[in-house]
């Protein structure tokens, strides 16, 4: 299995406060993304990064924001928690010369109260 | 933009054959995989597919037509640990960022 930890694997928060999830992968590769999960709405992209300090914005980025400091560590904070961001949120990470394939994180469950 | 589209929910028999079908649109093609997730759990990945063709793994094959914009994965002697979502996501051209469809829920019953 690919070395991707995700943490904290739960968390209950109240709106208005900020929260940040942490992604590390122990596979030094050079793609890492967050994406959220909800009933009807499959899988879809917060941010993704291509590289230390290289992000960009995915389909559903607004209240989001992220950081990658180094190889093994991509940060999602939510700067001010609403009941909308409640979700289980999944990183996940990738290799271009390598099929490009994702191994994603056990996932880390949200509540937004 | 892009558009996947896949049956939200199928349902077969143990034992049987089925076929989860994947149809997309997008702005060139860089490849197409699928995914399986059950419930609770972390999607892991089942197939990719690159060139038009069969791609076949033990009980699992993926086809890919690329003309059409459609792919489908085939799933032979069904078990109940078959039961699970199929998550279809293709990478556009020019970029290694891939799009998911919203997945199709199989329920394998006895």
């Amino acid at each position: 299995d690919a070395g991707i930890t995700q943490s904290p694997r739960h968390k209950v928060t109240e709106t208005g406060t900020p929260v940040t999830l942490r992604c590390h992968q122990t596979e030094n590769h050079r793609y890492m993304y967050w994406y959220r999960q909800d009933p009807g709405h499959g899988l879809r992209l917060i941010h993704y990064s291509y590289g230390v300090k290289d992000t960009d914005k995915g389909e559903v980025s607004d209240g989001y924001s992220v950081s990658r400091s180094k190889t093994e560590d991509f940060l999602l904070t939510l700067e001010s928690a609403t009941s909308s961001q409640t979700s289980v949120y999944f990183c996940a990470i990738s290799d271009p010369g390598v099929k490009n394939i994702q191994y994603f994180g056990a996932g880390t469950r949200l509540s937004v109260l | 933009g892009q558009n996947i589209d896949q049956p939200t929910e199928m349902t077969a028999t143990e034992g049987a054959i089925v076929q989860i079908n994947c149809t997309y649109q997008t702005s060139g093609f860089n490849g197409l995989f699928w995914y399986q997730q059950h419930a609770g759990e972390a999607p892991t990945f089942l197939s990719y597919n690159v060139l038009d063709g069969l791609e076949e793994k033990g009980r699992f094959s993926s086809f890919l037509s690329r003309s059409k914009g459609y792919s489908y994965l085939l799933l032979k002697e069904l078990q109940m640990k078959d039961s699970a979502s199929y998550l279809c996501a293709v990478t556009p051209g020019g970029s290694y960022i891939p799009t998911f469809g919203r997945g199709t829920s199989l329920i394998v019953h006895p």
